[in-house]
């Protein structure tokens, strides 16, 4: 797979029920980065995890980053339906500032 | 809180026409970029710009593209003959070192 893949692709849900949705990469990174992104709207910043962290937490966010695997999680509990979107990993590699984003993964919260 | 803005949110043009994206970074940043996606595929890097210089820019960032902050603010796209495949959400974004990187709402860009 490419750098910053997620998995799955598409994820339907309950309200209430939490979503979890995972990116793998290839090379090493000083950080990751997951974003989120309505339909043809601008990409919004969730969470940045460093390369030496390994789980952070933000509301009702909880990401999870594995560097031996080349791997991170984000999980959203306690969905919404204002949670239906499309969420990106992107990865900062250590060479420099640019993300290299993956496909995304298309999250729907039914109410 | 901060945002980036940019401007138009979109844009309409005839394939051979020049195109400029502005962009307002968030004031205190150093690091400005562009990335665009198209319809229904992944975001891509185009280019990075610090010290009033390019630091690093993709293949797609070919010569129709420049970049230009010509004051305080202000950071600009220009693509100087677009083609139908320009056709795209332009994003601009900005960020402090190596740290959270803020994008802005895009500017569509349909090349007709």
């Amino acid at each position: 797979s490419q750098q910053g893949e997620e998995d799955p692709q598409a994820l339907s849900i309950q309200e209430g029920e939490n979503a979890t949705m995972n990116c793998s990469y290839k090379t090493s990174i000083n950080n990751l980065q997951w974003y989120r992104q309505n339909s043809g709207r601008g990409l919004v910043h969730l969470i940045l995890i460093r390369s030496n962290e390994r789980e952070k937490h933000s509301g009702r966010l909880r990401v999870t980053l594995d560097t031996s695997k080349k791997s991170s999680s984000l999980l959203i509990t306690a969905s919404r339906a204002a949670d239906t979107a499309s969420y990106f990993c992107a990865t900062e590699g250590a060479a420099g500032n640019k993300l290299t984003f993956g496909g995304g993964t298309r999250v729907l919260v039914k109410p | 809180e901060p945002e980036v803005t940019q401007t138009p949110s979109h844009q309409v043009t005839q394939m051979g026409q020049e195109v400029i994206l502005r962009c307002v970074p968030i004031s205190n940043h150093l690091y400005f970029y562009w990335y665009r996606q198209i319809l229904g595929q992944k975001v891509e890097f185009l280019v990075s710009f610090y010290n009033n210089e390019i630091s690093e820019k993709s293949e797609i960032f070919d010569d129709q593209f420049s970049v230009e902050r010509p004051d305080g603010s202000n950071f600009t796209l220009k693509i100087r003959s677009t083609k139908l495949e320009d056709s795209a959400m332009y994003f601009c974004a900005s960020s402090e070192e190596t740290n959270t990187i803020y994008f802005g709402e895009g500017s569509w860009l349909t090349v007709v």
